[in-house]
């Protein structure tokens, strides 16, 4: 069965402390690997997608890693306003985004 | 500016009730999705359309009920049968079948029991 961890669930930091979220899966045939990040109340706004291992992608303070059995995402420098819940989702197969599975998210909150 | 609108933002259902959520898009994707979210879990997906006319259950269909008459508009009914409605319900797109595609969120339905 395919699954996806996030750790931590939650995670605290000073604004300018650097840190990194973990997402460990395990699926039979990655087709790719997605992060979103959650406001309070509102829906998930797309991030990056990583396909392939040893694969990078840069937002601002965000960077997004793969591996074959997890992903990281690193936040350089965080302000305030990173603060959020960060989801990582796996597709596996070859059916789309049907097949989406979620991980429970990261919750981030950074203080100033 | 293009998206996804989910109305209402808060509902309340009494037992026995069947209640509706609203979900439009003007994004013209052909794919819309219904999720649904509980403190501590990952999103789960209820249904997916891919065009026109054609839905199919997700992982957690039971007790809900979808429709999807116009390429725009893909609202879900929580029928009475779902005996734990409470939860925060999101509803998404996307542009493109069998691929990587990535998903568009609208601002999500809270929905709680009377």
């Amino acid at each position: 069965e395919d699954q996806v961890t996030q750790s931590p669930e939650a995670l605290r930091l000073q604004e300018g402390e650097s840190s990194s979220l973990n997402c460990s899966y395990t699926v039979s045939g990655l087709r790719g690997l997605f992060w979103y990040r959650q406001d309070p109340g509102k829906g998930p706004e797309f991030l990056f997608t990583l396909y392939s291992a040893g694969e990078e992608k840069e937002k601002e303070r965000l960077k997004a890693t793969l591996t074959k059995k997890e992903s990281f995402l690193h936040i350089t420098a965080p302000k305030p306003e990173d603060s959020a819940t960060y989801l990582c989702a796996v597709q596996a197969g070859i059916q789309g985004a049907q097949k989406l599975v979620f991980g429970q998210g990261t919750r981030l909150t950074i203080n100033p | 500016d293009g998206g996804i609108t989910q109305s209402p933002k808060y509902l309340f259902r009494k037992e026995g009730q069947n209640v509706t959520l609203s979900c439009e898009q003007n994004l013209n994707h052909d794919a819309m999705y219904w999720y649904r979210q509980d403190p501590g879990q990952g999103l789960r997906l209820i249904y997916y359309s891919q065009i026109v006319n054609d839905f199919q259950k997700g992982d957690i269909a039971e007790g809900y009920s979808v429709s999807r008459e116009k390429k725009e508009s893909f609202p879900l009914t929580v029928t009475s049968a779902q005996k734990n409605p409470t939860a925060f319900y999101l509803c998404a797109s996307s542009i493109a079948r069998g691929v990587n595609e990535k998903l568009f969120f609208g601002s999500g339905t809270q929905l709680s029991v009377l």
